[in-house]
């Protein structure tokens, strides 16, 4: 199969303050990795493309000094919201291609992000 | 740009009732075309995907979908609803060589009354 994780599920923070959630790819190599974020009662909104040792690449009006997106291996990719504020409150989506020509991704279960 | 539109916002079928969700995309290129199912607090699954070949494609749990080049359309159909089908679907597209980065529907949430 194809597994992909997120970590934390859930996680609660202070505004001002920064959270890192974790994606990890279980039992395949994730040349690339996409970040989505999802409103309540909305759709998926694709928020930034991370290839593996390269830098993000960023979809208009996403803020990349704010949402840090870091592909530090082949089965890991970070990101940290940086000094979160009620707003950047959402849930969080990631997922992961084996590259390669390979079409589908595979998504982790989302972390729930609450800013108070 | 690429967009897709789901035109029902919230579905409401009795069980064994028959499911026809409708999905559009505007892509000006070779696409492909998945179906995802996102249960009550759990991650998205794959329903299906189109790449090539029969655009009447089959998926899991006994949904299928059909491509319809000129209208645009990739409608996910199950012919008789369970309880279990109660969910959050999702239209998506992604072009060719864009490997999986995907754009998504505004979804479809389909309660099934039992």
């Amino acid at each position: 199969g194809a597994v992909v994780s997120q970590h934390p599920s859930r996680v609660i923070c202070k505004s001002g303050t920064s959270v890192k959630i974790e994606c990890r790819s279980l039992d395949f190599q994730a040349t690339t990795m996409f970040w989505y974020r999802q409103f309540p009662k909305k759709s998926l909104m694709l928020m930034a493309t991370s290839n593996e040792g390269s830098k993000a690449t960023y979809e208009q009006g996403v803020e990349k000094d704010k949402f840090l997106i870091n592909h530090a291996s082949l089965t890991l990719s970070t990101l940290t919201v940086t000094s979160a504020h009620p707003e950047d409150s959402s849930f969080y989506i990631c997922s992961a291609s084996k590259g390669g020509g390979t079409l589908e991704a595979f998504f982790g279960q989302g972390t729930r992000l609450t800013v108070v | 740009a690429q967009s897709v539109s789901q035109h029902n916002h919230h579905v409401i079928l009795s069980e064994a009732a028959s499911l026809e969700l409708g999905c559009n995309y505007s892509y000006g290129g070779t696409v492909n075309l998945f179906w995802y199912v996102q249960y009550p607090g759990q991650h998205l699954q794959l329903l299906l995907k189109y790449f090539s070949g029969d655009p009447l494609v089959k998926g899991i749990k006994g949904f299928e979908a059909e491509f319809i080049k000129s209208k645009f359309s990739f409608n996910l159909r199950k012919p008789s609803v369970q309880w279990s089908d109660t969910a959050e679907y999702f239209c998506a597209v992604n072009g060719a060589n864009q490997g999986g980065k995907l754009i998504f529907g505004q979804g479809t949430e389909l309660s099934v009354k039992p």
